[in-house]
């Protein structure tokens, strides 16, 4: 079945470092392909998506391009914020019978910016 | 836009009592949401796909009689955890689908609903 696995975490950097987070996924076809955040005790942000191969989705200063080839879609964000320190997973699509998606999650993770 | 709604923040309640949760997409029409739980520093789980005017279709190992889920109209679900007990203190969060207007293969998440069963 379809999967997505994540770097474990915690990632700690400091202000301004180079941040990468890898995912990397195992699907059927071509499914979207997410990044969404969680800030501490809230729901989930929608960050990025992308749907389809070589697909950069950017926000926020994050990016994350859809690599088939290596079936990855890594985020990556060139100068880190404190702001920033929440937890990201990347997640892909999986579409049903009925028409509706649903999210297949990898296990997040926390990132910690310190000033 | 692409607002999602979720009431109460966070209850308290004692063992035995039924505890109702409310999800609702403020600015959209969803036909589907989505229901998931979420343990401290852990992933979300999928308990429950909510479709309008039909059934839930609950996950595997989800108990269908313990958490109940009526998606009454195209804004909003509800999850009604019946009989609770202390097992079932989790963060609750629900998520939906546009049906139109919007990406409708995107989810679009809820604040969240974080229940203390005492």
């Amino acid at each position: 079945g379809n999967s997505v696995t994540q770097m474990e975490g915690p990632v700690t950097l400091s202000e301004e470092a180079f941040l990468t987070i890898n995912c990397t996924y195992t699907a059927t076809g071509y499914p979207s392909l997410f990044w969404y955040v969680q800030y501490p005790g809230e729901g989930l942000q929608l960050l990025l998506k992308a749907t389809k191969a070589d697909d950069k989705g950017s926000n926020k200063g994050f990016e994350a391009t859809y690599r088939k080839e290596t079936t990855s879609f890594h985020l990556e964000k060139g100068s880190v914020q404190v702001s920033d320190s929440a937890v990201y997973f990347c997640a892909l699509s999986d579409q049903r019978r009925n028409s509706s998606y649903k999210l297949i999650f990898g296990s997040g993770t926390r990132l910690l910016v310190r000033p | 836009g692409a607002v999602v709604s979720q009431h109460p923040s966070r209850v308290i309640c004692k063992s035995g009592t039924s505890v109702k949760i409310e999800c609702r997409s403020l600015d959209f029409q969803a036909t589907t949401m989505f229901w998931y739980r979420q343990f401290p520093k852990q992933s979300l789980m999928l308990m429950a796909t909510s479709n309008e005017g039909s059934k839930a279709t609950y996950e595997q190992g989800v108990e269908k009689d313990k958490f109940l889920i009526n998606h009454a109209s195209l804004t909003l679900s509800t999850l009604t955890v019946t009989s609770a007990h202390p097992e079932d203190s989790s963060f609750y969060i629900c998520s939906a689908n546009p049906q139109s207007g919007w990406d409708q293969e995107t989810q679009y998440f809820g604040p969240g609903t974080r229940l203390l069963v005492l």
